[in-house]
Order: C-alpha cells, then structure tokens, then sequence
C-alpha cells in the first residue's frame, strides 16, 4: 500500500491563480480530511468527507473547495490564492468508527507570492 | 470549544534518560486521543491511539496513558535515543454519536535528545 499520498510536494503561485492539491489513499477509508499547518497555530482543520459525495467544513474552510467523486480522492482547490493560504498542507484518511487511527500524506508546501 | 495544549513547548536531554510528555484538553467528552511524531519538513506518522474506553497504550518504548477525568494525556519514551529528536503531537478525536474524525491537536513539544 502506498497509504496516503500528495502531490505536489511543494508549490509557488502568485497572488490570485488558483490551483488544486491532490490527495489519494488506497486503503478504502471512508474519512478523509484536509489541514493546513502554520507556526504558532499547529494544525487546523479546512475540510472533510466522510464519504464518496459527501463533503463539510472545518475550522477555516474559507478560500478553499473540496469534492469526493470517489473513496481514493479528495482534491482541495485553492480558488484565488492569497498571501494568507503560505502553508503546509496536509490530506489525512481513516476508517470510520472507534478504532480510527488516522494517517497523514506527506505534505503540500504551498507559497503564495 | 475543545482545546489542547501540549507542554513544554520544547525540552532537550541526554541520551539514556526517560521522559514525559505531557497534552491536556478542556473537554473530557472525547472519542480517543492520538499521537504523532513530525520530523522537521515532513508529514505526522501515528506512534499510539487511544480509545476513550482505555487507560493506556504501549509501542516498544513508548507508553500513552489517559486520564479523561482530568483531561490528561501523557507520552512516556524510556531509554530515549537521538533519534528520538522530532516533534510530538497530541491529537484529540471529538465525541458523538457519528464520529466524524475530526482531530483538534495541541501544538506541539519539540524534543531534542542529546548524544
């Protein structure tokens, strides 16, 4: 299993393009997720699925939009970067129910100029 | 609102010595609690999970224990070794009905153990 992959590892855009973070898992979880991470804040939560079709908000979704046309992919799409949206970012997946141990990609670095 | 806090922010020692890290939350309605380990520029790899129905987990040489009550959590490392030197962070899964798995984390110690 390749777990929880991202791709690109890392990204400069200009003030106003917009772009798309891919993440895929193949470990048919149910939940997957997006944070972004930043100094002083720690990890925060964007947005999540917790299925194929279905999506919701996090703590800090503004700015950003996220589908689930199947179980293996949620991509976030940055619709107008901002100076703001400089961060790490990560996709995560689990299985639902008690024993959800999550797992985390890589990362994205994303630097908006 | 739920919140973590993880303290120190950082600590360093020798090689050898055991050590406890230490992630506190404000809200003991909690579905289980998490650890990882970040290494500087990459991603959080899982070290322990625990369920809100457990007292503790062990990996090799570490020990997580939790104490909803008081809404504590601590990450025992015994023998610790260099490569042990990473960021640790704790990580809360919110209660209800349908878990959503949604995790609120702490920010972090960052350990540095000493040759």
């Amino acid at each position: 299993n390749a777990g929880v992959t991202q791709t690109p590892k890392f990204q400069v855009l200009k003030t106003g393009q917009s772009m798309t973070l891919q993440c895929a898992q193949d470990m048919n979880h149910e939940y997957m997720s997006w944070y972004r991470q930043d100094p002083g804040m720690g990890l925060r939560l964007i947005h999540y699925s917790v299925g194929a079709g279905i999506t919701d908000q996090g703590e800090v979704p503004n700015g950003y939009n996220v589908s689930r046309s199947t179980t293996e992919d949620f991509p976030l799409r940055l619709l107008s970067a901002a100076p703001s949206q400089t961060s790490v970012y990560f996709c995560a997946s689990s299985y639902m129910g008690q024993v959800n141990e999550q797992y985390f990609g890589p990362g994205t670095r994303l630097t908006v100029t | 609102k739920q919140e973590v806090t993880q303290i120190p922010a950082a600590l360093s020692v020798p090689e050898g010595e055991n050590l406890v890290l230490n992630c506190s939350f404000t809200d003991s309605a909690i579905y289980n609690l998490q650890w990882f380990r970040q290494d500087p520029g990459k991603g959080l790899t899982s070290l322990l999970l625990i369920q809100s129905s457990q007292r503790e987990q062990t990996s090799g040489r570490l020990n997580a224990s939790l104490d909803k009550s008081s809404g504590r959590s601590t990450l025992y490392i015994a023998a610790s070794q260099p490569g042990d030197s990473a960021t640790y962070l704790c990580a809360v899964g919110r209660s209800g009905s349908s878990n959503t798995g949604k995790l609120i984390f702490g920010q972090g110690t960052t350990l540095q153990v000493k040759p």
